[in-house]
């Protein structure tokens, strides 16, 4: 199983449409959560941090559950610009050392807004 | 302006070759890592160096390495032991070894390599 997972899509949706992300996380020891985007070719920017309380900004809003070990992320009104690949990303305890944390990337999930 | 930068953009090397991708920041940030992206697939950790003269292997260090001589400048040298270096390699940097919960990492531009 892989430690973090996620639908890989594609999510083709209309501008205008609200689109859900999901992800799952296996290691319970994990202590903070992100979205990044990262857009064809180019390299992944953090889009926003999750908190255990939901957290919005502007559009976007993402919820985490970590009973469930559940991270979401919730876009409203898409727009064109909002096409890409949306990654969700663990930041867990290290294996290989004691006190480093490293960050843990799922495969994304691909978006695109159609016209 | 404070940033990470590699280069170069595209790389291309014949098979038996070693190749060294840059990456320096000026954002004064202590920890660095190395990143390979395949398509359709998400990142995987190469290397990382928590402080200067000093780094740790990732989940596949095999085929790879690199120094850490300078605070602001962490090289990869993809080497010919390496099986299947084509890929998307992304470097990154963070303040600390994620000491606070909301610490994350901040990525350069990528090199691109392509094995000829």
């Amino acid at each position: 199983r892989k430690e973090v997972e996620q639908d890989p899509g594609p999510f083709n949706v209309p501008e205008g449409a609200t689109v859900a992300f999901n992800c799952t996380y296996s290691n319970s020891a994990s202590q903070s959560f992100f979205w990044y985007r990262q857009d064809c070719r180019k390299e992944p920017k953090l889009l926003m941090s999750v908190y255990s309380s939901g957290n919005e900004d502007g559009r976007f809003t993402a919820q985490l559950n970590r009973a469930s070990q559940y991270i979401s992320l919730l876009i409203r009104d898409s727009k064109l610009s909002d096409s890409a690949t949306y990654l969700c990303v663990v930041n867990s305890r290290a294996r290989t050392s004691g006190s480093a944390r490293q960050l843990t990337f799922g495969s994304g999930t691909q978006l695109t807004v159609l016209p | 302006d404070g940033g990470i930068t590699q280069s170069p953009k595209y790389l291309f090397r014949k098979e038996g070759q070693n190749v060294t991708l840059s990456c320096e920041q000026n954002l004064n940030h202590d920890a660095m890592y190395w990143y390979r992206q395949d398509p359709g697939q998400g990142l995987r950790l190469i290397y990382y160096s928590q402080i200067v003269n000093d780094f740790q292997k990732g989940d596949i260090a095999e085929g790879y390495s690199v120094s850490r001589e300078k605070k602001e400048s962490f090289p990869l040298t993809v080497t010919s032991a390496q099986k299947n270096p084509t890929a998307f390699y992304l470097c990154a940097s963070s303040i600390a070894e994620h000491i606070s919960e909301s610490d994350t990492q901040y990525f350069g531009p990528g090199t691109r390599l392509t094995v000829l």
